[in-house]
């Protein structure tokens, strides 16, 4: 069974840093492609950041370009999102997002839990 | 930045048809595949078309997905409506030129 395991969401306040953590099983992770996906509360789906299998081809919103950092350790199968200089406008539900190919084709197939930021004072 | 618009909301009755549209703002519908899914309510997205009109394994042959290049439009349509079909839907692409992905805004389902 596929299963896709945000964690590392918090509260914490404007300027500061936090670390997603995208846990994976039940398929073999370097054979795709991955994303973040974030919905803010009672709001549509905002795309993040898009990475490839072998972290060869990596994409962001410009809303975060600067900011944040995807990054992905195919031994461990797990991906990572590393967010600087956190705003309000960053809280939301954050998704780890399964591409069903191996390159950034953001053919999403399978959606994690996600994991809850809240930035404020 | 290329826009989705989707109506905000569309209502039907069980058993019937109801088809949502998601339009693009410029550039060509058909030169990027367009992606649909739903989201239950506190429930996580899933997929229901990918590549305009293929169906995930699991998703029931009442959901397909066209695409329609006199209107640049991309449309999701679900027919024998049950109340479980209640939900969001969202279209989706990649735009290979600007390397970004574009959601529209969401459509929210009633079944009446």
């Amino acid at each position: 069974e596929i299963q896709l395991v945000e964690s590392g969401g918090d509260l914490v306040h404007p300027g500061r840093s936090l670390r997603l953590s995208c846990s994976t099983s039940g398929f073999t992770f370097d054979d795709y492609a991955f994303h973040w996906v974030r919905q803010a509360p009672g709001k549509g789906l905002e795309w993040v950041s898009g990475i490839s299998w072998d972290s060869g081809f990596i994409i962001y919103a410009d809303s975060v370009k600067g900011r944040f950092t995807v990054s992905r350790d195919n031994d461990k199968s797990s991906l990572y999102l590393q967010m600087n200089s956190l705003r309000p406008e960053d809280t939301a539900l954050y998704y780890c997002v399964k591409d069903l190919r191996s390159r950034v084709a953001a053919t999403f197939d399978w959606w994690g839990q996600g994991t809850l930021v809240t930035v404020s004072s | 930045n290329v826009m989705l618009t989707q109506p905000r909301a569309v209502s039907e009755s069980p058993g019937k048809t109801v088809t949502i549209s998601c339009t693009r703002s410029s550039g060509n519908i058909g030169s990027d595949y367009v992606q649909w899914f739903q989201q239950r309510p506190a429930s996580s997205p899933t997929t229901v078309i990918y590549d305009d009109k293929r169906r995930p394994s699991g998703v029931p042959d009442r959901f397909s997905g066209s695409i329609d290049t006199s209107s640049n439009s991309a449309s999701l349509t679900i027919s024998g409506l049950r109340a479980d079909d209640e939900a969001d839907y969202y279209c989706q692409y990649y735009d290979r030129t600007s390397r970004i992905v574009i959601f529209g805004g969401g459509t929210r389902l009633t079944v009446l």
